[in-house]
């Protein structure tokens, strides 16, 4: 069972700040990564996708993959309160093509 | 560019009968995958169609069954439905193997 994990939260981080978000995978052989954003009572909607080693930056949100050590985080610069959200961290099965497993997600609070 | 529009937006439906949703991918897109979400179990794979084929299907019951058309739009059927199918089911379309998936705005199905 190939398993994605986050804590839960929540985070909270005061305006201004940057949060960090990570997450971990289990499938060493995992390629995709993404980390969605979700407001309560809305879809997720893709903020980073990544699938090589290293950072990958876009505005204030940088992804990090480490497939050695199987994490990948999301920092967030300068946070503010429109970050509140939940984030969710997925990787693709490749074992199932377009499958995507997430983990539970993390739960922001940006303090002002 | 449109974005992944699925219909309807809310349901509100009695246990034992059966729920049709629809949703239309990003133009281009042929790959569409089903989710349900839940407070409990978070996000959880139902199935994926490429190219009009069911290439991938997660751990539900029979209950719970889709398909997609020539032109990738895809909809999925749940019969005899129970309590425990409230939930959000969100849609998503990705080009192919590999890149990004965008997701829709969500059929919230409530079962009473």
């Amino acid at each position: 069972q190939k398993e994605v994990e986050q804590n839960s939260g929540p985070l909270s981080v005061p305006e201004g700040a940057i949060a960090s978000l990570n997450c971990t995978y289990s499938d060493r052989g995992s390629q995709s990564f993404f980390w969605y954003r979700q407001y309560s009572g809305k879809s997720p909607e893709l903020i980073m996708f990544i699938y090589s080693n290293g950072d990958k930056e876009d505005g204030r949100f940088t992804a990090q993959l480490n497939k050695a050590s199987q994490y990948v985080s999301l920092l967030i610069r300068d946070s503010q309160p429109s970050d509140s959200a939940t984030y969710l961290c997925a990787v693709n099965d490749r074992e199932y093509g377009n499958k995507l497993v997430f983990g539970a997600g993390t739960i922001l609070r940006v303090k002002s | 560019k449109a974005g992944v529009t699925q219909t309807p937006r809310y349901l509100i439906k009695t246990r034992g009968q059966q729920v049709t949703l629809s949703c239309s991918p990003i133009s281009g897109h042929r790959s569409v995958s089903w989710y349900q979400q839940t407070p409990g179990q978070g996000l959880q794979f139902l199935f994926e169609y490429f190219s009009e084929t069911q290439r991938n299907k997660g751990n539900f019951p029979g209950r719970f069954s889709g398909r997609q058309f020539s032109n990738s739009r895809s909809e999925m059927n749940v019969s005899t439905l129970e309590l425990g199918d409230s939930a959000l089911y969100l849609c998503a379309s990705r080009g192919g193997g590999g890149t990004e998936a965008f997701f829709g705005q969500g059929t919230r199905l409530t079962v009473v």
